[in-house]
């Protein structure tokens, strides 16, 4: 069935450091994908998107590229800020019942 | 400014008890979900409705009952059937459409003593 895979946490970087979160997903068809952010004790914000392959989804600094060929969707960050501190959900929605699937998430600690 | 609104934000209940979380949004999105998150865990879908008066199962329904009599508001009630209730619940809403994001509220805590 359709799922999604992430890196597991938690991970603590240095700011100014260089992010990677893993997500690699198994899905039937051409699924969308998404990375949500979640600060504490808040429900979860949309942080960018791709909706087909080769596509390059971006906000506030963070990337993830849509990779058919690897099945992936890896989130990045040139340089992390303390602010950037939350846990990353990877998730995809496939069109069959308008349904989501999600990740376990990642809990991202950035240290001053 | 259009969004999600779940209340209350903390909710504490004894056992035995029935509880309704409340979920509305103004978004004019078809679709609502609720989600149960525990730590460690990710979110498991409980219910989603893609239209009024339409709603299915999500992956642990069990203990759970919904109600989709307004396009706006799809209030979760936690009953005496569920095990062990005591989690962080959240609300969203979605455009119909794959390529539409899902939009959460911001969750009620809800703990059962």
């Amino acid at each position: 069935g359709d799922s999604v895979t992430q890196m597991e946490g938690p991970v603590t970087l240095s700011e100014e450091a260089f992010l990677t979160i893993n997500c690699t997903y198994t899905a039937t068809g051409y699924p969308s994908l998404f990375w949500y952010v979640q600060y504490p004790g808040e429900g979860l914000q949309l942080l960018l998107k791709a909706t087909k392959a080769d596509d390059k989804g971006s906000n506030k600094g963070f990337e993830a590229t849509y990779r058919k060929e690897t099945t992936s969707f890896h989130l990045e960050k040139g340089s992390v800020q303390v602010s950037d501190s939350a846990v990353y959900f990877c998730a995809l929605s496939v069109s069959t019942g308008n349904q989501f699937y999600f990740g376990t998430g990642t809990s991202l600690t950035v240290i001053p | 400014d259009g969004g999600i609104t779940q209340s209350p934000k903390y909710l504490f209940r004894k056992e035995g008890q029935n509880v309704t979380l409340s979920c509305e949004q103004n978004l004019n999105h078809d679709a609502m979900y609720w989600y149960r998150q525990d730590p460690g865990q990710g979110l498991r879908l409980i219910y989603y409705s893609q239209i009024v008066n339409d709603f299915q199962k999500g992956d642990i329904a069990e203990g759970y009952s919904v109600s989709r009599e307004k396009k706006e508001s799809f209030p979760l009630t936690v009953t005496s059937a569920q095990k062990n209730p005591t989690a962080f619940y959240l609300c969203a809403s979605s455009m119909r459409g794959q390529n539409s994001p899902l939009h959460f509220g911001n969750g009620t805590r809800l703990t059962v003593t």
